[in-house]
């Protein structure tokens, strides 16, 4: 069955620092691949998505690769501020669908 | 802001009562989702709709009935409702381009 797996452990870093999340899938071939960033009692919000044509995409300080020999995808904050504290959940989804499957999360802490 | 709302925001209700949750979009979009999130579990995709009244049951759709019968709202019926169906419940939208906009989502518990 189709697996997506992100570290359950919480990332700590310092501010100023980049931040690196990773995202790994088994058993699927996505098309797409997206993340998102959740504060505590609110819903996900959209940040990013990448094809699986696509090596590289980036939005200010954000960046996602994906690497569709590996099975993963990397997404990197660079110059991590406090206020970057949060959920970030990763979701992949196949060819003309729009049913993606979402990760459980890696929560990120930035200390001051 | 992708203009979803979901009413209520919070409510307890008691094991075996029946119970309807709303999602409300302005934004003319064709798919619609409900989502519940625990901890350990992350999101999971309980029904969808393509359309009105084009439905379909997602990962964890038992014991969950939805209708559409107007493309800005999605409700989500649980029909008699159980201590395992407390979760915080989300509604989500897709744009044409695959990202999903999400509700601000209800707290449910059910005692």
């Amino acid at each position: 069955s189709q697996k997506i797996e992100q570290n359950s452990e919480a990332l700590n870093i310092q501010e100023g620092k980049t931040a690196t999340l990773t995202c790994n899938y088994t058993n699927y071939s996505p098309a797409y691949l997206q993340w998102y960033r959740q504060d505590p009692g609110r819903g996900p919000v959209f940040l990013l998505l990448i094809r699986e044509n696509e090596k590289e995409k980036r939005k200010e300080r954000l960046k996602v690769t994906f690497d569709t020999t590996l099975k993963q995808s990397l997404f990197h904050i660079t110059a991590s501020q406090p206020a970057d504290s949060a959920t970030y959940l990763c979701a992949l989804g196949s060819g003309g669908s729009y049913i993606p499957t979402f990760g459980r999360g890696t929560s990120l802490i930035v200390h001051p | 802001d992708a203009g979803i709302t979901q009413s209520p925001r919070h409510k307890v209700t008691e094991t075996g009562t029946p119970v309807t949750l709303r999602c409300h979009q302005t934004e003319n979009h064709r798919y619609m989702y409900w989502y519940r999130q625990d901890p350990g579990h992350g999101l999971r995709l309980i029904h969808y709709s393509y359309g009105v009244k084009d439905t379909d049951k997602g990962e964890v759709s038992d014991g969950y009935s939805v209708s559409r019968s107007k493309t800005e709202d999605f409700l989500l019926t649980l029909e008699s409702a159980t201590s395992s169906q407390t979760s915080v419940y989300f509604c989500a939208i897709t744009s044409e381009g695959y990202e999903q906009f999400f509700g601000p989502g209800t707290r449910l518990t059910v005692l």
